[in-house]
């Protein structure tokens, strides 16, 4: 089945710097993947949508300067998460549509990315 | 707007036992419901859907239908093992603008 690969698994980094999480849709093209934020116990809160040639689509109360995100082909989305925070740990979780109908087939989630700011 | 909610947790079950994780929505015209999966660390996966209304998804044991009488998609296994321990989220696409909904997730553990 479609595979959305996420890298890194987890990283740590220090306060003040930026972190790039990768999404890739391994064999189908993603013309829009999401960026998810969840926090420990709790759902997944849509950041983004993320659009293939084309700026992000971000939801209410995210902050687009601070979560930076790239489309730039139908195979690679990355969310850049600039002068970290240690409110900004996390888990962040990508996800894309391996069909023409999300209806019919849902949508395919990557293995997500731990973030810990210190 | 559309939302989904789920039942509190977290749910703890003897090996064997039945489950059931309640889910309810609510969505204007004809949404799409999924069951995902989460297991510890890792992202979700699609456990089971249904798209239309009395569709039956089912997958790995565990059943839920599309009830639009009482807009409900509940999940059931009629015996849980050890290794179905994790988070179960309840979610429905909507008609429009593609964006998957979830409920607030409920922890399951199943003792041996």
């Amino acid at each position: 089945g479609a595979v959305v690969s996420q890298h890194p698994s987890w990283v740590i980094c220090k306060s003040g710097t930026s972190v790039k999480i990768e999404c890739r849709s391994l064999d189908f093209q993603a013309t829009t993947m999401f960026w998810y934020r969840q926090f420990p116990k709790q759902s997944l809160m849509l950041m983004a949508t993320s659009n293939e040639g084309s700026k992000a689509t971000y939801e209410q109360g995210v902050e687009k300067d601070k979560f930076l995100i790239n489309h730039a082909s139908l195979t690679l989305s990355t969310l850049t998460v600039t002068s970290a925070h240690p409110e900004d740990s996390s888990f962040y979780i990508c996800s894309a549509n391996d069909a023409g109908t999300p209806q019919n087939y849902g949508y395919t989630f990557g293995s997500g990315t731990r973030l810990t700011v210190v | 707007g559309d939302s989904v909610t789920q039942m509190e947790g977290p749910v703890t079950l003897s090996e064997e036992a039945f489950l059931t994780i309640n889910c309810t929505y609510t969505a204007t015209g004809y949404p799409s419901l999924f069951w995902y999966v989460q297991y510890p660390g890792e992202g979700l996966q699609l456990l089971l859907k249904a798209t239309k209304a009395d569709d039956k998804g089912s997958n790995k044991g565990f059943e839920a239908t599309y009830r639009k009488e009482t807009t409900s998609f509940h999940l059931e296994k009629g015996s849980v093992q050890v290794s179905d321990s994790a988070v179960y989220f309840c979610a429905l696409l909507g008609t429009s603008y593609g964006k998957l909904t979830f409920g607030q997730g409920t922890i399951l553990t199943v003792h041996p």
